[in-house]
C-alpha cells in the first residue's frame, strides 16, 4: 500500500510569490491534515479536510488555504510569500481522523522563501 | 490553553544505556497521546497511541507510559538506529486531525 505522497520535494520561491503543494493520501483514506514544522516553533496544525470540507483550522494568516479534491488529494496553497514561511510543510491523512486514530505523514515539501 | 512540553531537549547515549524521555501536557479533554519518531529529511512514523492514565506500550526496545499529566517514553539498551527526534503529540476534543505537538526530544545514540 502506497504511503503519503507530497509534491514537490523541495521548492525556491522569492518574496511576494505564491506557491502550491500537493498532497496524495493513502488509498481510502479521506482526511488530510497540513502541518508547518520549523526549528523555532516545531509542527503546527495548519487545517484539516475532511469529505472536501475544511474540518479545523489553526492560527495561521489568512494567506494559507487549501482545499481537498473529491478523490481525497489535497493542495495547500500560500500567497504573498513572506520569509518566515520558510519551512518544512507536511501533509497527513487517516481514514476518518476519529478519535486515537493515527496519522500517516508523508515525507514534506521543504519551501524556501529567498 | 493547550500545550505540550518535552525534555530534555537532546539526548546523547552510548549504545546500551538505558534512559527516558520526557513528555508533560496540559489539555482539556484528553483523546489520545501520540508518540513519534521522526529521522532526518522525512516525516513523523508513529510509534504509539496512548488512551488513559496507567496504559503502557512496547514495541521493541521502546515503552511508553502515561499519567494524567505526562507521558514517558522509556529506551531500554539503545541501539545507534535508536537515533532520531522523538515527538509528543496530544489530540484534544472531537473527531480532528489536529494534534498539538511538543518540540520533540532529539536522541543520539553513539555506539
Amino acid at each position: 500500500k502506497a504511503g503519503v505522497t507530497q509534491t514537490p520535494r523541495y521548492l525556491i520561491k522569492t518574496r511576494g510569490q505564491q506557491v502550491t503543494l500537493s498532497c496524495s493520501p493513502i488509498s481510502g483514506h479521506r482526511s488530510v491534515s497540513w502541518y508547518q514544522q520549523t526549528p523555532g516553533q516545531g509542527l503546527q496544525f495548519l487545517f484539516e479536510y475532511f469529505s472536501e470540507t475544511q474540518r479545523n483550522k489553526g492560527n495561521f494568516p489568512g494567506r494559507f488555504s487549501g482545499r481537498q479534491f473529491s478523490n481525497s488529494r489535497s493542495e495547500m496553497n500560500v500567497s504573498t510569500l513572506e520569509l518566515g514561511d520558510s519551512a518544512l510543510y507536511l501533509c497527513a491523512s487517516s481514514y476518518s481522523a476519529a478519535t486515537n486514530e493515527k496519522l500517516f505523514f508523508g515525507s514534506g515539501t521543504q519551501l524556501s522563501v529567498l | 490553553e493547550d500545550q505540550v512540553t518535552q525534555s530534555p531537549e537532546a539526548l546523547r547515549l552510548q549504545e546500551g544505556e538505558s534512559s527516558s524521555l520526557n513528555c508533560s501536557y496540559t489539555v482539556s479533554g484528553l483523546r489520545g497521546l501520540f508518540w513519534y519518531r521522526q529521522d532526518p529529511g522525512k516525516g513523523p512514523e508513529f510509534l504509539f497511541t496512548l488512551y488513559s492514565a496507567g496504559e503502557e506500550k512496547e514495541k521493541e526496545r521502546l515503552k511508553a507510559t502515561l499519567t494524567k499529566k505526562e507521558s514517558f517514553l522509556h529506551i531500554t539498551a539503545p541501539k545507534p538506529e535508536d537515533s532520531a527526534t522523538y515527538l509528543c503529540a496530544v489530540q484534544a476534543g472531537g473527531n480532528t486531525g489536529k494534534l498539538i505537538f511538543g518540540q520533540g526530544t532529539t536522541l543520539q545514540v553513539k555506539p
